[in-house]
This record gives C-alpha cells, sequence and structure tokens, in this order.
C-alpha cells in the first residue's frame, strides 16, 4: 500500500529555534494535514490543506506555524520559534477526494520533535 | 464544538476473551474512524464507516457505527497478545473544504496471556 513518508523521524531543536518538518503525501491524494500526539495524549488536528491553500487550523496553529506545499510532492510544516510545549510526534496525513467512497486519512511515521 | 469520548480509556484482557471498546461523539456525524496505534508508531487504519448501521469486519476486530445514537463500538473477539495497542476512535469534523478528525483519548489495551 502507498505510504505518506515524513523526515526527520527524530529533530532535537534549541527552545526559540526554527524547525521545518517535511512529509511526502500519497501522489494522487488531493487533502492534505498536519496533527500532533503529546507524548501519552490524543491526536490533535493543526491543519488542512487544499488546493495550495489552507482550508482550516485549530486553536493550536498559531502564528508561529506555517505550512507549504513548495513543489509537487513536498508539504512542510515551519514552526517558527520553537516552545517546549512544542515537543510531540507530529503525524502528516493524506487522504483522496471527499467523494471516494472509501476515504481513508492514512498518517505518516511521524516527527518526534523534542525542543529543550 | 465535537467531542469525542472513548471507553474504556484502559483495558486489560486475557487471551480468548471478548470485549467491546466503545465510542460516543457528541454532534452529527456520518463518518468514524478507528485507528490502531503500537508504542511509538503511527496510527494505522483499521475501519472507516461511512453511514449509520455500518459494519465492518477484519480477523478479530469488528466496527460498527449507530449515527442515531452517535456511538460506534469495536468489538474484539478471542483476543491474542498481538492485539495489544492502543485504539483510537476519530470522528469526522465537518468544517472548511474537507472536514478534520477529532480523536477521542485511545483505549490502552493490553492482552495477557
Amino acid at each position: 500500500e502507498p505510504e505518506v513518508t515524513q523526515t526527520p523521524s527524530h529533530q532535537v531543536t534549541q527552545m526559540g529555534q526554527e524547525v521545518i518538518l517535511r512529509c511526502v503525501p500519497i501522489s494522487n491524494h488531493l487533502y492534505f494535514y498536519w496533527y500532533r500526539q503529546i507524548l501519552g495524549q490524543k491526536v490533535e488536528f493543526l491543519v488542512s490543506f487544499y488546493n495550495n491553500e489552507i482550508s482550516e487550523k485549530s486553536e493550536i496553529f498559531d502564528d508561529q506555524f506555517s505550512v507549504e506545499r513548495p513543489d509537487g510532492s513536498n508539504f512542510t510544516l515551519k514552526i517558527r520559534s520553537t516552545k517546549l510545549e512544542d515537543s510531540a510526534m507530529y503525524f502528516c496525513a493524506s487522504s483522496e477526494p471527499k467523494a471516494a467512497t472509501n476515504e481513508k486519512l492514512l498518517f505518516g511515521s511521524g516527527t518526534q520533535l523534542s525542543v529543550l | 464544538e465535537l467531542k469525542v469520548e472513548q471507553n474504556p480509556l484502559f483495558l486489560s484482557m486475557q487471551e480468548g476473551k471478548n470485549y467491546t471498546i466503545y465510542c460516543n461523539y457528541s454532534t452529527t456525524s456520518d463518518r468514524l474512524y478507528w485507528y490502531r496505534q503500537d508504542p511509538g508508531k503511527s496510527l494505522e487504519s483499521l475501519f472507516v464507516l461511512l453511514s449509520n448501521g455500518a459494519v465492518k469486519q477484519e480477523g478479530r476486530l469488528m466496527a460498527s457505527l449507530d449515527t442515531k445514537a452517535r456511538l460506534s463500538t469495536l468489538h474484539i473477539t478471542a483476543a491474542v497478545h498481538d492485539l495489544s495497542a492502543t485504539y483510537f476512535c476519530a470522528v469526522l469534523n465537518y468544517g472548511g473544504s474537507q472536514g478534520n478528525l477529532i480523536f477521542g483519548k485511545g483505549t490502552k489495551l493490553s492482552v495477557k496471556p
């Protein structure tokens, strides 16, 4: 089965530094998402992206966060100035068009971000 | 605001036993997902339930959806150790052009010999 690919798998950064998390969604998928999971907690929605623009964002997704699809394959999440509370596993996900009858939202393997 | 409640949050089972995990949600939605997560790993898609009365089965797991009751169940039959994992339900929250998933807190299942 095709996979959503994320790099790096682990990222350690100092507080206040910028990080970019990268994702390659499944090639025929049109909808892209970022979610995060703080250790031991539930998965939280950050942002959805379609047609080269943000569709929706949560309260977590403040001005420090941005997303971009710089080319036809990559989908990135940038955190401008990291805080300790940004430490989490960040998951990229993608899905087919909504009309698909068996629409699956497929998740990547995640990037574990540790802010020191 | 859509809220998703799962119970139980922790479940210790013996091999061979049956059990059910419950997922309640607070506002209308007709799409519900079940995922499995092993420690430190990603979310593996188990089921997508698209309509009222939908039932899907894969191996020892069976999921159902009652949109009127806003309830989904994940039934485990004759549990085996390999099923030990955390199981999340997630409900589609309609917003924007595509919606997003609201997850429950997860049920950590431990199957003991």
